[in-house]
C-alpha cells in the first residue's frame, strides 16, 4: 500500500534553513503521472500547498513561496526533500508530504510533522 | 485569506443531507474540472474525498457527492453519521502559474 513519512526537526529559530524529507513506499517517482507534493497547515489554519515534483524531475513552486522553496528528488531512495529559507515564525506550520496526481488531486498523505519557528 | 471561499461552519442531525459550498473564480473552479475534497479529523492528515469534482476514491462511502456549476464547487454528504463530523477543504488547479488553491474550511457538526 501507499504510504508517506515526513522527517526534519521540529523546531528551528528564525532566519534558519528548514530541511524535510518524505520517504515514502508503495509508488515510484519514476512513474509516468507520479508526483509528490508539499502542503502546510499553520495551527487553527488553512492548507496552503507549496511545492510539487515530478516523475520526470519537473519542479513547481507556490508563487508566494518561490523564492524561499527547493524541493527535489532521490529515486533509488523513494524520498523527496523539501527546504525552506530563511525561516520566520509565521512559517510554524504541520508540513505535509503527499502523493499528487499531476493537475488533479492529492491521493495520498503523509501524518504530518509540526515545525514551530522560534528564538 | 484563502483562494476559495467556503462556509465556516455546517451541521446537521444524524441521517440529514448537508451541503458545503466552494466558491472560487473562472481562473479555478471555473476554469478546471479538477476540484477535490478532503476531510479531516482533528490532529489527523487530510483524507481525499471527492476528487475531479465528482468522482469517489475507492472505499469512500457513496454518501459524499460533488458537483460544480461556474466558478461553484459543492460537496453533498447525505445519511449523516456521527464520524463524518470533521472539517472539510475543497481545492482547485488553478494553471500552470498558481497550480493548486484551498478552500478555507468548513467545520461540519453532527447534531
Amino acid at each position: 500500500q501507499v504510504t508517506l513519512r515526513e522527517s526534519g526537526p521540529a523546531l528551528v529559530k528564525p532566519t534558519q534553513t528548514l530541511t524535510l524529507t518524505c520517504t515514502f513506499s508503495g509508488f515510484s517517482l519514476s512513474t509516468s503521472g507520479m508526483c509528490v507534493s508539499w502542503i502546510r497547515q499553520p495551527p487553527g489554519k488553512a492548507l496552503e500547498w507549496l511545492a510539487l515534483i515530478d516523475w520526470d524531475d519537473d519542479k513547481y513552486y507556490s508563487t508566494s513561496l518561490k523564492t524561499r522553496l527547493t524541493i527535489s528528488k532521490d529515486t533509488s531512495k523513494n524520498q523527496v526533500v523539501l527546504t525552506m529559507t530563511n525561516m520566520d515564525p509565521v512559517d510554524t506550520a504541520t508540513y505535509y508530504c503527499a502523493r499528487t496526481r499531476i493537475s488533479s488531486y492529492f491521493d495520498y498523505w503523509g501524518q504530518g510533522t509540526l515545525v514551530t519557528v522560534s528564538s | 485569506q484563502s483562494a476559495l471561499t467556503q462556509p465556516r461552519s455546517v451541521s446537521g442531525s444524524p441521517g440529514q443531507s448537508v451541503t458545503i459550498s466552494c466558491t472560487g473564480t473562472s481562473s479555478d473552479v471555473g476554469g478546471y474540472n479538477y476540484v477535490s475534497w478532503y476531510q479531516q479529523h482533528p490532529g489527523k492528515a487530510p483524507k481525499l474525498m471527492i476528487y475531479d469534482v465528482s468522482k469517489r476514491p475507492s472505499g469512500v462511502p457513496d454518501r459524499f457527492s460533488g458537483s460544480k456549476s461556474g466558478n461553484t464547487a459543492s460537496l453533498t454528504i447525505s445519511g449523516l453519521q456521527a464520524e463524518d463530523e470533521a472539517d472539510y477543504y475543497c481545492c482547485s488547479y488553478a494553471g500552470s502559474y498558481t497550480f493548486w488553491v484551498f478552500g478555507g474550511g468548513t467545520k461540519l457538526t453532527v447534531l
